[in-house]
């Protein structure tokens, strides 16, 4: 049973649109990351956040912001949408482990497919 | 530059036809290699952690083994549910804190 919840699943807009894409989590994990992924390529970091008011680019640039004003909850947001922004967005949280080195299980939503015209 | 390389792309086996994917990395500070299965319109699922080389993992018929270039997630007498795309993610320490990096995957298909 996911812990990790993403709405919506798929998602068919027009260009120019204001969308937001809704991530959140019951395990309490501070860590939250937004990965983009189109087929065939791999995962690239947008955004992520180390807790509630913390958020920080990743190294894909993306015209996208996210907020966290609480811990379970990491929304993404586009305020203008353009069909170059089409993709499979997955977000995830960190549990924070026991791994002193910082490297802790990733545990992925099950994504939204955003498709804009 | 840091790169995480896994090969092949794409692998067709037989059910019960033993293969092996490989995850190749260049990497300075390596923190963690990670193994994940992704199904066709799901996230990534978590399989296995590494964090030093010589360290192995086994969990059913896949086993995951660590060196210091490289790691291998061999798959033992596969199954069709084994059918899915395997990602390798290394664990950096970069600008983005310790996110993770992951490679393009390997599209697995295993045929009755």
């Amino acid at each position: 049973e996911a812990d990790i919840y993403q709405t919506p699943r798929y998602l068919v807009i027009g260009t120019g649109k204001k969308i937001t894409l809704e991530c959140s989590q019951t395990m309490g994990h501070d860590k939250m990351y937004w990965y983009q992924q189109d087929p065939g390529m791999e995962l690239h970091l947008i955004h992520y956040s180390y807790g509630v008011n913390s958020t920080e680019k990743g190294d894909l640039s993306s015209e996208s912001t996210v907020s966290r004003i609480r811990t379970e909850h990491f929304p993404l947001t586009l305020e203008s949408a353009r069909p170059s922004h089409t993709s499979q967005y997955l977000c995830a949280s960190e549990d924070r482990g026991t791994q002193s080195s910082g490297a802790n299980v990733l545990t992925f939503g099950a994504g939204s497919r955003l498709t804009v015209l | 530059e840091d790169q995480v390389t896994q090969s092949p792309e794409a692998l067709r086996l037989q059910e019960g036809e033993s293969s092996s994917l490989n995850c190749s990395y260049t990497v300075s500070g390596l923190r963690g290699l990670f193994w994940y299965r992704q199904d066709p319109g799901k996230g990534p699922e978590f399989l296995f952690t590494l964090y030093s080389a010589g360290e192995e993992k086994e969990k059913e018929r896949l086993k995951a083994t660590l060196t210091k270039k490289e790691s291998f997630l061999h798959i033992t007498a596969p199954k069709p549910e084994d059918s899915a795309t395997y990602l390798c993610a290394v664990h950096l320490n970069s600008n983005s804190g310790y996110a993770l990096n992951f490679g393009k995957g390997t599209s697995l298909l295993v045929t009755p």
